[in-house]
């Protein structure tokens, strides 16, 4: 049972260019989240989707999209990266949204370095 | 979103309960509290959460003050595989930021031999 799975692990981008964080659950999840973490700041949401064609922001969305392609599949988008982005994301999903105590687990983690 | 706020380190010996507290003073009624674990910046680890009553499973146990302002993880016997960065997130229910977790700074929980 592989939980969330994210790729790529580590990636490289100049200031600039677009890329494109995949990530995946076969947990049967209907929710799932792209969180971020710098030094010293703890989590953030960057955007989340309660369930299959829906997709909201969350704290720090700016210059991120995403895309719920299918029940198993949310991707987060950078169109012009830029090195504020630098970053640890870090992919989850919950059964349910999340609000009745649904337990949210998270991926390993994309390392993205924006130079 | 409630606010929790933790302690910034903690140390514990090998073999001895590891008493972990957090503070969420604001924390509303229908919040849950959870507890999440972080090893060299793996993905966060979901140990256990609550909303009223204390839990316990196979990792830890969770005790919640009754007026819900506090609540600490126990580990009841620490192991050097123990050491991590723990957090007490709030979860947001309803409204529309329902499976927000809203994290703080955590406290970095070191087990020694």
């Amino acid at each position: 049972n592989a939980g969330v799975t994210q790729t790529p692990k580590f990636q490289v981008l100049k200031t600039g260019q677009s890329m494109t964080l995949q990530c995946a659950q076969d947990m049967n999840h209907n929710s799932m989240y792209w969180y971020r973490q710098d030094p010293g700041m703890g989590l953030r949401l960057i955007y989340y989707s309660a369930s299959e064609g829906t997709t909201d922001k969350g704290e720090v969305p700016n210059g991120y999209n995403v895309s719920r392609l299918n029940k198993r599949e949310f991707s987060l988008r950078l169109e012009s990266a830029a090195p504020s982005q630098t970053s640890v994301y870090f992919c989850a999903s919950s059964l349910g949204r999340g609000n009745s105590g649904n337990t949210i687990y998270f991926g390993e983690g994309s390392w993205l370095t924006v130079v | 979103d409630a606010k929790t706020t933790q302690p910034p380190s903690m140390d514990c010996a090998e073999g001895r309960a590891a008493n972990l507290p957090c503070n969420h003073s604001t924390i509303s009624g229908n919040e849950y509290v959870y507890w999440y674990r972080q090893i060299h910046s793996q993905g966060p680890q979901y140990i256990i959460h609550g909303l009223k009553n204390n839990e316990t499973n196979e990792m830890a146990s969770l005790i919640i003050t009754e007026d819900r302002k506090s609540s600490t993880l126990i580990l009841p016997h620490a192991t050097l595989r123990d050491t991590a960065v723990y957090y007490c997130p709030s979860l947001n229910a309803g409204g529309t930021s329902y499976g927000k977790l809203t994290f703080g700074q955590g406290t970095i929980l070191t087990v020694h031999p």
